[in-house]
């Protein structure tokens, strides 16, 4: 399997604009989540999905943000508008639920995508 | 949930072995303890997991104090490969949950 795919790898933008990022999970797996990585919040879980429907978005920093799972295979996480503040590296995970959960299942993290916002 | 506290950086020297210690002073009955790691530039990875036993894998061997307050990473011969941010995490066994990291420890391996 190639693992968790994200594109794109990088993305610069400006201020204003509508961001688009997407995830591949591993074939399988029911569950994808979404994280952000900065240097001074670490890294934080915003959105994830069991089944394709959302668990638990109590992450997602303001309305501006959206995360959608059309189906088993593809996510995306939108940003409209997009703000300086919200440059940072966004990770998409996946886990399945051979052993019960996250609880005891690996989480797969996908190479992340970069994202600048001028 | 439950936190963690892990020291903010170790040193160590390579092909030794090496001890990341990790407080969990209120750890629930159901909590499962894992650890992730993430090299430069790259996302975190799964090391190991466990619940009171002590666990051995490939990558690396995971001590649980008998009380569960605590528990340590242990990489039995370093490598330059080695050198990563290691995350200490709880995961509740009663449902599904993402990811809380913490700052993690800063693990550098000199050669």
């Amino acid at each position: 399997d190639a693992g968790v795919i994200q594109s794109p790898r990088h993305e610069v933008t400006e201020m204003g604009q509508e961001v688009t990022l997407r995830c591949k999970p591993i074939s399988g797996h029911d569950y994808l989540f979404w994280y952000r990585q900065t240097m001074m919040r670490g890294l934080e879980l915003l959105i994830y999905f069991n089944n394709n429907v959302p668990i638990d978005d109590s992450g997602m920093p303001e309305d501006r943000f959206s995360a959608k799972m059309p189906n088993a295979s593809f996510s995306t996480l939108k940003i409209q508008p997009s703000e300086p503040r919200d440059s940072a590296v966004y990770f998409c995970a996946s886990s399945s639920n051979l052993w019960g959960g996250p609880s005891t299942d690996t989480q797969y993290f996908g190479p992340g995508t970069r994202l600048t916002v001028l | 949930d439950a936190k963690t506290t892990q020291p903010n950086s170790m040193e160590s020297n390579e092909e030794e072995p090496v001890h990341l210690p990790c407080n969990h002073s209120t750890i629930s009955g159901t909590d499962y303890i894992h650890w992730y790691r993430q090299l430069p530039s790259q996302g975190p990875e799964y090391v190991i997991h466990g619940l009171t036993s002590n666990v051995n894998n490939r990558m690396a061997s995971l001590a649980i104090a008998e009380d569960r307050k605590s528990s340590t990473l242990i990489l039995h011969r370093a490598t330059l490969r080695d050198a990563a941010v290691y995350y200490c995490i709880l995961i509740s066994g009663g449902g599904a949950d993402g990811l809380t990291f913490g700052k993690g420890t800063h693990l550098i391996i000199q050669p």
